[in-house]
């Protein structure tokens, strides 16, 4: 099985711009989680969706946001991009039908805004 | 908010020591999952382990071993005989009802 997709893998935005990542999780998981990784803040939860619904969002602004097709690939938009939303973004996508509820990490998009 | 804290920030050993990562974590759930990740260099996050707030049996698994406490909430992480391959950041979680919560990391280094 391929795993899980993050596309791109670096942009580099300016400030008050827009940006949307991509993650297509393994095959057969519908659950895709969202984190974003800096080295101040280290890895915070940003969202969690399945079935196209959001289950669960951490402590971010309303200027991040989600959503998730029928296929269960997610992407992930930043609008009104400011200096400090530079961070690697990691998507994660986990077998809801497995008791282990393990993460599926994808590589990530390294995102600059200049 | 319910904290993960991992209280070593970066820990440096010679290769064959063992080395015991730390980490205490927060919640109000009754039901609870805590896990541990590796980090390497590459970035790509890797699992290790999982355990549920209703398990407190040890876990080894090779080298590695788990210590689960909820009487001090915590869920220790030792390496033991470590080598140069075991550098990198080892993050401990914790999924509850309510979100997943990484703690800050650990960066460990094994000198040759």
């Amino acid at each position: 099985k391929a795993g899980v997709t993050q596309t791109p893998r670096y942009l580099i935005k300016t400030r008050g711009q827009q940006v949307t990542l991509s993650c297509s999780p393994i095959s057969g998981h519908r659950s895709v989680s969202w984190y974003q990784q800096t080295p101040g803040q280290g890895l915070q939860f940003l969202f969690e969706y399945f079935s196209e619904t959001q289950r669960n969002k951490g402590n971010f602004p309303g200027r991040f946001s989600g959503r998730q097709f029928s296929n269960s690939r997610s992407e992930m938009n930043v609008s009104t991009l400011e200096l400090g939303d530079s961070a690697l973004y990691l998507c994660a996508s986990r077998d809801t039908t497995a008791t282990n509820e393990k993460l599926f990490f994808g590589s990530g998009t390294q995102l600059s805004v200049l | 908010a319910q904290k993960v804290t991992q209280a070593q920030t970066e820990i440096s050993v010679v290769e064959k020591e063992d080395v015991t990562l730390d980490c205490v974590y927060e919640t109000r759930d009754t039901t609870y999952y805590l896990f541990w990740y590796k980090q390497p260099p590459s970035g790509e996050l890797v699992f290790l382990i999982r355990r549920n707030s209703f398990d407190e049996q040890n876990e080894i698994s090779g080298r590695y071993s788990w210590n689960f406490q909820k009487s001090t909430s915590s869920f220790n992480f030792t390496i033991t005989a470590s080598q140069v391959v075991d550098s990198a950041v080892y993050f401990c979680a914790r999924r509850d009802n309510n979100d997943m919560r990484f703690g800050a990391g650990t960066r460990l280094t094994v000198k040759p």
